[in-house]
């Protein structure tokens, strides 16, 4: 068990609908970072905030969006679903705003 | 030359043998090598790591090997155990941004 939670663990939506992705780091750890996972792109780094900023960028659709609130768990926000969203959603954290990251148990996200 | 290739996309040993996993990258301004284990189901999970000034990690039955000249580095699973099988991604990171290889799936058979 890495100590970051993830919830919910499965989420089952339809097209054109929008839903929130939470997460909570690790306790004392500052930086989150948002993966998708899906079998034809592999792990694929998307966002990264630290200590409540925007700290680096990577393959994030304008669709989605993230924030990490003052308590530092975040949430990852995806809207206008298509069905190639389908995938595994992870979460990681770490203490500084670079080196290692933990990974959550995942939200596996299905867009019927 | 943000890519991280890794091989081969799967791999079956024996119990006791020892498997191993290349990875290559071409960036040169990476600057951290996390291997991490995911079982099915399962989020990655940590293993072992490497920076670029130290050419050999060992932690446990997992070493990685590190050369920097050739832009490579390999884990190394000594004395594997059927609780091995999983698949492996090998990753680099340059602030912060950890850009993965595609994984291999192993298999510890008995």
């Amino acid at each position: 068990d890495s100590g970051v939670t993830q919830t919910p663990k499965h989420l089952i939506t339809a097209t054109g609908q929008r839903v929130t992705l939470r997460c909570s780091p690790r306790s004392g750890d500052l930086s989150v970072y948002w993966y998708q996972q899906s079998l034809d792109q592999g792990l694929q780094f998307l966002i990264q905030y630290y200590n409540g900023e925007e700290r680096a960028k990577g393959n994030i659709l304008e669709r989605f969006s993230a924030q990490q609130f003052p308590d530092l768990h975040s949430e990852l926000n995806l809207s206008s679903l298509e069905l190639g969203d389908s995938a595994l959603y992870f979460c990681a954290s770490g203490l500084a705003a670079d080196g290692e990251q933990f990974f959550g148990p995942g939200t596996r996200l299905t867009v019927l | 030359q943000q890519q991280v290739k890794q091989s081969p996309q799967s791999l079956i040993v024996q119990k006791g043998g020892i498997p191993i996993i290349n990875c290559a990258y071409e960036n040169t301004a990476f600057d951290y090598f996390p291997w991490y284990q995911q079982f099915p189901g399962k989020g990655p999970a940590l293993l072992i790591a490497i920076r670029p000034d130290v050419s050999e990690k060992k932690e446990g039955r997992f070493t990685i090997s590190f050369n920097k000249s050739a832009k490579q580095f390999s884990l190394h699973i000594m004395d594997s155990q059927p609780g091995d099988s999983a698949t492996y991604f090998c990753a680099a990171s340059t602030a912060s941004k950890l850009t993965f290889g595609t994984g291999t799936r192993l298999q510890v058979t008995l």
